[in-house]
């Protein structure tokens, strides 16, 4: 599986969108790229993936570039319950061994 | 559905004391596993199942056990603790192992600390 590459941390104001970026220049055509979050030590939290196109959950969108070699997690209206560690993860098709980074650390401020 | 759910949520053992870590989930789910996660790092994979009497080594095997006798339950077996192995433990599981439609449910996590 690819490798990601994530900046370590991110603040963002209560109520604005929150942009985190991923890279994935390696990333091949049949990788998923997924994110997941973790909430102060809870277990993982499945968010959103992707393949090609853009998608949109009631949590997040995802927005994957052309190449495919970077993508952006959007959260529109950022809460300070989403304050956690972002995952960005590229998975081939048959998978579920997930490979995690360091992640970046979302703060979100009032 | 109570989800995936994990036994004990903290334990302290002493170096070279056994025990078993469990895990249950109550979703039908095919595919389950173990990741270890150490303070400041993201998580490592130790061991996994894709079915009842199926199970495989992931990043970090070795001093662990694991069967899979039932689709529910997948026991982590400790089998001589190390001080290395203090670090808290993730049970995870997914129906299937398809990355186009599954996704994998984390249980709350066991805190082990070995002395």
């Amino acid at each position: 599986d690819a490798k990601t590459t994530q900046p370590p941390s991110m603040d963002c104001a209560e109520g604005r969108a929150a942009n985190l970026p991923c890279n994935h220049s390696t990333i091949s055509g049949n990788e998923y790229v997924y994110w997941y979050r973790q909430i102060h030590s809870q277990g993982p939290q499945y968010i959103i993936h992707g393949l090609k196109n853009n998608e949109t959950n009631e949590m997040a969108s995802l927005i994957i570039t052309e190449d495919r070699k970077s993508s952006t997690l959007i959260l529109p209206h950022a809460t300070l319950r989403d304050t956690a560690v972002y995952y960005c993860i590229v998975q081939g098709f048959y998978g579920n061994k997930l490979v995690f980074g360091a992640g970046t650390i979302l703060r979100v401020k009032s | 559905n109570a989800g995936v759910t994990q036994t004990p949520k903290f334990q302290v053992l002493k170096t070279g004391q056994s025990m078993t870590l469990q895990c249950a989930q109550d979703m039908n789910h095919e595919y389950m596993s173990w990741y270890r996660q150490d303070p400041g790092m993201g998580l490592r994979l130790i061991h996994y199942s894709v079915g009842a009497g199926i199970t495989d080594q992931g990043e970090v095997p070795n001093g662990y056990n694991v069967s899979r006798s039932t689709t529910e339950d997948f026991p982590l077996r400790l089998l001589s603790a190390a001080p290395s192995q203090t670090s808290v433990y993730f049970c995870a599981s997914s129906y299937s192992i398809r990355s186009d439609t599954d996704t994998q449910y984390f249980g709350p996590g066991t805190r082990l600390t070995v002395l």
